[in-house]
């Protein structure tokens, strides 16, 4: 069974601060690591993906990889009160030659106080 | 923009009923999947397939089955409800590849 593992908060930061969420995984062969936001009553949306080692940013979002050591972070910066929610880690482990699934982490609970 | 959509927002069923829960996505993905999600355990992978009248066991498929007779749609049946799959369920599509998934706004199921 691969693992994916994460604080399950909650992570309180003040409104303008940085938000550091942490994930490990298991499975040394995953190539594919993803970040999806989920508020409460609603379903995942994809807000980050990465697949090499090193940084990714997209506007207020920084991915961070390191396969080395298993481990994959999502950086919020200037959190706004609309970032609070849940923050699910998933990695893929591809099943067939067409197919993968992706294993979710337990989710991170983010509460940004203004 | 992917759309995926399950038939039902909230479902009421009783202990026993066959269930079907219906998911359509409208951008031709291969991969498919139902997931359940319950407090404190997460999302938990039910069944998937990758291909049509393909499917594959998840993490959690005793007491469900699936169908996927066409490309875009894909069924998630309880052959006979009980209080514990009460539950969110949540639809999502993937073309081939290392892509992430993309979601439908869930059924709540409630069993009673």
């Amino acid at each position: 069974q691969k693992e994916v593992e994460q604080n399950s908060g909650p992570l309180s930061v003040p409104e303008g601060a940085i938000a550091s969420l942490n994930c490990t995984y298991s499975d040394r062969g995953s190539q594919s690591f993803f970040w999806y936001r989920q508020y409460s009553g609603k379903s995942p949306e994809l807000i980050m993906s990465i697949y090499s080692n090193g940084d990714k940013e997209d506007g207020r979002f920084t991915a961070q990889l390191n396969k080395a050591s298993q481990y994959v972070s999502l950086l919020i910066r200037d959190s706004q009160p609309s970032d609070s929610a849940t923050y699910l880690c998933a990695v893929n482990e591809r099943i067939k030659a067409a197919g993968n699934k992706l294993t979710f982490g337990g989710g991170t609970r983010v509460l940004v106080k203004p | 923009d992917v759309k995926v959509t399950q038939s039902s927002r909230y479902l009421v069923k009783r202990t026993g009923e066959k269930v079907f829960l219906e998911c359509v996505q409208d951008m031709d993905h291969e991969n498919m999947f139902w997931y359940r999600q319950d407090p404190g355990l997460g999302l938990r992978l039910i069944y998937f397939s990758y291909d049509v009248k393909m499917k594959e066991k998840g993490d959690i498929p005793e007491g469900y089955s699936v169908s996927r007779e066409k490309k875009e749609r894909f069924s998630l049946i309880l052959e006979s409800a009980s209080t514990n799959q009460t539950s969110m369920y949540l639809c999502a599509s993937s073309p081939a590849g290392n892509s992430p998934l993309h979601f439908g706004n869930g059924t709540r199921l409630t069993v009673t």
